[in-house]
């Protein structure tokens, strides 16, 4: 069984910290996994896939197959971060989630 | 681009009644996934249609149906509610249902009394 789990539920950082989002992986295979980001008020969006090894909004996120995690990072964090950050695994046309970490910037 | 349109937005139904959820996808998308989200949960697969036939059924009761139409839109049912189907539904769209990118509705948040 597939199976995604984010540790922190929430998370408080200040702003122009770092930030490290966990999330660790249970699946037998070659996963692909997902960081989805929900601001307030706005719809579940896509932040970044491992396939793609993209950078978005200066969030980064690596496949680590020996550790079994897709941890997302940032190095310096903004106000505008301060949203609910869901690690997703998608396999046959499935996503299966993660419970969420809400990231909460300090001023 | 409208993008993935939900309706109703807001739904209160007694226990025992049957319901239906609607879902528009985006222009051109042929995949369409719902999902339930309890509060304080991540969402959870139900069920995933792509070209209108069922491709993944997530572990939920009998109680729970869906179908894809020839324009793709797609609807949820749910017969005999209970208590615990009060969530908030996500559908989701992708141009192929193979771990493409989902874009999500903004859901129907379902109240059961």
């Amino acid at each position: 069984a597939q199976r995604v789990t984010q540790p922190e539920k929430l998370l408080s950082v200040f702003k122009g910290a770092p930030v490290e989002l966990k999330c660790n992986y249970s699946y037998s295979g070659s996963p692909e996994l997902f960081w989805y980001v929900q601001y307030s008020r706005q719809r579940l969006q896509l932040l970044l896939r491992h396939i793609s090894r993209e950078s978005i909004k200066g969030f980064t996120a690596d496949l680590n197959k020996g550790e079994t995690s897709f941890h997302l990072k940032k190095p310096f964090a903004q106000e505008e971060d301060s949203a609910m950050y869901y690690c997703a695994l998608g396999r046959n046309e499935k996503l299966t989630f993660g419970t969420g970490t809400r990231l909460t910037i300090i001023p | 681009d409208a993008g993935v349109t939900q309706s109703p937005t807001h739904l209160i139904k007694t226990r025992g009644q049957h319901v239906t959820l609607r879902c528009s996808p985006i222009s051109g998308h042929k995949s369409v996934s719902w999902y339930q989200q309890v509060l304080g949960q991540g969402p959870q697969f139900i069920f995933q249609y792509y070209e209108k036939e069922e491709r993944g059924r997530g572990n939920f009761p009998d109680r729970f149906s869906a179908r894809q139409f020839p324009n793709y839109s797609s609807e949820l049912n749910v017969n005999a509610l209970l208590l615990g189907d009060s969530a908030l539904y996500l559908c989701a769209s992708s141009w192929r249902g193979e771990n493409t990118e989902a874009f999500f509705g903004q859901g129907t948040r379902l109240t059961v009394v």
